[in-house]
């Protein structure tokens, strides 16, 4: 059955901290793996990864694929307190009307 | 920017009652999706939709029905509501390949919690 798990579950960081988020994925037919911030609303949009070792950078938030090992990054650098969200990681399934499978999330806080 | 929206933020219903959870969206996207989202269970796909008029069954379409007359507006029904229906209510959009955008991304709306009594 294909899967998508992130780890940790949870985190609690000091502001000004990095952090390395983990997306592990057994999905038969990968076509591109996607990260969300998940704030009390909605998910946003971060990137879409479907080349391995290309990293993809927004600010203080980059992430990288790797299709070999299957699995992603997402890196937060100098944390703030408005990072502080759920962070869902999405594999699209190309072989099954490029439905999204999702993780549970990892849910960051960070203190002050 | 892409601007999905859904009908309540919150709502309260009582057990049996007819449900509808409305969702519009304004980038022209062919594709629609409801998911509802639980504590320790994630995101679950009710059902989407690829086009006008067609919908497919997610991974829980039990106890939901949909509608899509129309290209901006996605419908969610619980035809019964039962308090196992008690969650938060996400719709998304994303556009079809080849219609300027990418179809894996999908966008959201804010969401509505619903909460049957």
């Amino acid at each position: 059955e294909d899967k998508v798990v992130q780890s940790p579950l949870s985190l609690v960081v000091h502001e000004g901290d990095t952090v390395t988020l983990n997306c592990s994925y057994e999905v038969t037919n990968f076509r591109s793996l996607l990260w969300y911030k998940q704030e009390k609303k909605a998910p946003t949009f971060l990137f879409m990864l479907t080349s391995s070792g290309i990293e993809k950078k927004s600010g203080r938030l980059s992430s990288i694929l790797d299709k070999k090992e299957l699995f992603s990054i997402l890196n937060i650098t100098a944390t703030q307190t408005g990072d502080s969200a759920v962070y869902l990681c999405a594999v699209c399934d190309a072989g099954n009307n490029r439905k999204l499978i999702w993780g549970l999330g990892t849910s960051l806080a960070v203190n002050p | 920017d892409v601007k999905v929206t859904q009908s309540s933020r919150y709502l309260v219903k009582r057990t049996g009652e007819k449900v509808f959870l409305e969702c519009v969206q304004d980038m022209d996207h062919e594709n629609m999706f409801w998911y509802r989202q639980d504590p320790g269970l994630g995101l679950r796909l009710i059902y989407f939709s690829y086009d006008v008029k067609m919908k497919e069954k997610g991974d829980i379409p039990e106890g939901y029905s949909v509608s899509r007359e129309k290209k901006e507006r996605f419908s969610l029904i619980l035809e019964s509501a039962s308090t196992n229906q008690t969650s938060m209510y996400l719709c998304a959009s994303s556009p079809s390949a080849g219609g300027g955008g990418t179809p894996d991304t999908q966008y959201f709306g804010p969401g509505t919690r619903l909460t049957v009594l």
